[in-house]
């Protein structure tokens, strides 16, 4: 098991185009969370599945975000026409079911909107 | 609303003891957890303090008062490598959905 694996690591893409990121979580953990975080800031969450099942989403999560784990292994973030705003890297993490032992994140995407 | 305040910058020198305090304000309140993160890298996580008291793990220890709302990483016989940022995080809903902290540069002296 090599960890929680995001891909790409970076991403530049014009204002205005889609874009989507991946996540494969380690293979035995039910919860995967996406986090967002800019420069000098913690991180902030987004998103968080249990399984397949998306359970909750951020007030911070726009209509042009949206976020899939199907058949809960992977899972992918998109962004549709994406704004300068949205430059930061995207974090990902795992964690078994019942867990007091913290996350695995991954090593993130890094958006640069220009 | 949510927050945790951290000291933005400590510095300290090699061997040394650094404390770093954390202080919240939640809507709930599950437990809180501390993580490190060098420069470029992804966060690590550290420790989970769901009850008062001290967690001791190694050179590093956290403790928490659920009554003050107030938490600290310490960290002892500090290493060159321990420089790095540290975030404390709050888990508010049982299902380490966390709320982080804004960050406490940690730069250690030779």
């Amino acid at each position: 098991d090599t960890g929680v694996s995001q891909n790409p690591r970076h991403k530049i893409t014009k204002r205005g185009q889609n874009v989507t990121f991946r996540c494969d979580p380690i293979s035995e953990h039910n919860r995967l969370y996406w986090y967002r975080q800019t420069l000098g800031q913690g991180p902030e969450f987004l998103t968080y599945f249990q399984n397949e099942a998306q359970l909750e989403k951020s007030r911070l999560l726009s209509d042009r975000f949206s976020a899939e784990r199907p058949k809960g292994s992977f899972s992918t973030l998109e962004i549709q026409r994406t704004e300068q705003g949205d430059s930061a890297m995207y974090l990902c993490a795992s964690s078994p079911l019942s867990s007091n032992y913290g996350y695995t994140f991954g090593s993130g995407t890094r958006l640069t909107v220009v | 609303g949510q927050s945790l305040e951290q000291p933005s910058e400590v510095t300290a020198v090699e061997g040394a003891i650094v404390q770093i305090n954390c202080t919240y304000q939640t809507s709930g309140f599950y437990g809180l957890s501390w993580y490190q993160q060098h420069d470029g890298g992804a966060p690590t996580f550290l420790s989970y303090n769901a009850l008062d008291g001290l967690e001791e793990t190694g050179r590093f220890s956290s403790f928490l008062s659920r009554s003050d709302s107030y938490g600290y990483l310490l960290l002892q016989e500090l290493q060159m490598k321990d420089s790095a940022s540290y975030f404390c995080a709050s888990d508010t809903s049982g299902t380490y959905k966390y709320i982080f902290g804004t960050g406490t540069r940690l730069k250690v002296l030779a």
